[in-house]
């Protein structure tokens, strides 16, 4: 069973566009939601992360979104730049279990 | 330096011999994981080592993949006679775990594994 459903798959965007990522978990006792995202060529890098006592983080640009009753947070990434361009990983985890999503490429064209 | 090192970054070998690939977390870090990464695709977990604890081997997709953590530190994964399947990055983690929270974890560049 997946614990960690991520969506889209792939996501184009236009440069200064938003570009939303979603991801939807199930088990209760995770505590802690991190995103990664990363370059080819690269490992994932931490991005922002959130824990579930707070509904909105945002750092720059990147804004997580959480909605603890749905069990589902998202990633938004304002004003998308070409720089942008990777793939991006949501996460769940609580100190025994650290689950990752399937990834999003996300490409911001020019 | 101060992140995670894997090496070899790139290592081509051919079908049915062994490889190791070494992981040298961040110094302090207490847990340790690798996954394999196919290209374009997920992060597939093998193996997670937490402190003095017996590893959580859960994720090994096959007998011919092992691996070890002396001292606390530094890991290798090894793979026995290799298949093509087996080509991948290998990525190796590591993070500070407190027991009480969560930290994240951070990541090395990886060990492109390619078998002709």
């Amino acid at each position: 069973q997946q614990q960690v459903k991520q969506s889209p798959q792939s996501l184009i965007v236009q440069k200064g566009g938003i570009s939303i990522i979603n991801c939807a978990y199930e088990n209760t006792a995770f505590d802690y939601f991190p995103w990664y995202q990363q370059f080819p060529g690269k490992g994932p890098a931490l991005l922002i992360a959130i824990r579930p006592d707070v509904s909105e983080k945002k750092e720059g640009r990147f804004t997580i979104s959480f909605n603890k009753s749905a069990k589902q947070f998202s990633l938004h990434i304002m004003d998308s730049q070409p720089g942008d361009s990777a793939t991006y990983f949501c996460a769940a985890s609580n100190p025994n279990q650290f689950y990752f999503g399937t990834g999003t490429s996300l490409t911001v064209i020019p | 330096g101060a992140g995670v090192s894997q090496s070899p970054s790139n290592k081509v070998t051919e079908k049915g011999k062994d490889v190791e690939l070494r992981c040298d977390p961040i110094s302090g870090h207490t847990a340790l994981y690798w996954y394999r990464q196919s290209l374009g695709q997920g992060l597939e977990f093998l193996i997670y080592f937490q402190g003095n604890s017996a590893p959580d081997k859960s994720g090994l997709p096959s007998d011919r993949f092992s691996a070890e953590r002396t001292g606390g530190s530094v890991s290798t994964l090894t793979i026995q006679r290799t298949q093509q399947e087996d080509s991948a990055v290998y990525l190796c983690a590591s993070s500070l775990v407190t027991g009480i929270s969560n930290q994240p974890q951070h990541f090395g560049d990886g060990t492109r594994l390619s078998i002709l």
